[in-house]
């Protein structure tokens, strides 16, 4: 089945203890992105990769970072969480190869950072 | 940069009727895609439809179509034969092909209510 996993699905944490969230797909897609969602602001891009090894900021990336060592993974990393990182994460990936197309979307994680 | 409004943050409907929710975004680029997704309380981000803006005719999947107006850049969901599961957040989304690749730009929401 294609798709979009990622983990933990919930966690609660204190600030400043640093965190990975993970995610996969496995439809060979080029194009993998996180954004994070807040009430009343819809969904905001964190960080993208248009490819392995290729990484840059999105709308919203202070106190996130990312990397793409594999084509299949692109794990977001909370080295000192804060209080106002608690959110809702979404991992999505897309083909891409050069044109807009659409994005898939992994279950999304609840973060809550005390 | 674009935007994406939608200017209605909740709407409620009657089951087995029809509702439109509104969506108007703003570009510079020509080549791009929109999308309507849908978020029930489970959260996850369920694609309901999607209109390439090459494209003249508007997109339709089964009960949920789309009114495209490019030179207005309008983008509304029309929902026909609403159903108690059609209840959840909608959100419309833009995106194009600039130089952060296919990043999508979400509006704010629409909390649709289906009344039995």
């Amino acid at each position: 089945e294609a798709q979009v996993t990622q983990n933990p699905r919930y966690l609660i944490t204190v600030t400043g203890k640093k965190l990975t969230v993970t995610c996969s797909q496995n439809m060979n897609h080029e194009y993998m992105s996180w954004y994070r969602q807040d009430p009343g602001l819809g969904l905001r891009q964190i960080y993208y990769s248009m490819n392995v090894e290729v990484t840059d900021k999105g709308d919203v990336p202070e106190g996130y970072k990312v990397s793409r060592k594999e084509k299949r993974n692109f794990p977001l990393i909370l080295e000192s969480p804060s209080p106002n990182q608690t959110s809702l994460y979404f991992c999505a990936s897309s083909i891409a190869r050069g044109s807009p197309d659409t994005q898939y979307f992994g279950p999304g994680t609840r973060l809550t950072v005390l | 940069a674009q935007t994406v409004t939608q200017s209605q943050p909740e709407m409620s409907v009657q089951e087995a009727e029809t509702v439109t929710l509104s969506c108007t975004y703003d570009t510079s680029e020509s080549d791009y895609y929109l999308f309507w997704y849908k978020q029930p309380p489970s959260r996850q981000m369920i694609l309901v439809i999607r209109q390439e803006a090459y494209k003249q005719q508007n997109a339709t999947e089964n009960r949920f179509s789309v009114n495209f107006q490019k030179a207005a850049k309008s983008f509304s969901l029309k929902i026909s034969d609403s159903q108690l599961g059609d209840a959840a957040m909608y959100f419309c989304a833009y995106t194009g092909w600039g130089t952060s690749g296919s990043r999508l730009t979400f509006g704010e929401g629409t909390q649709l209510t289906v009344n039995p």
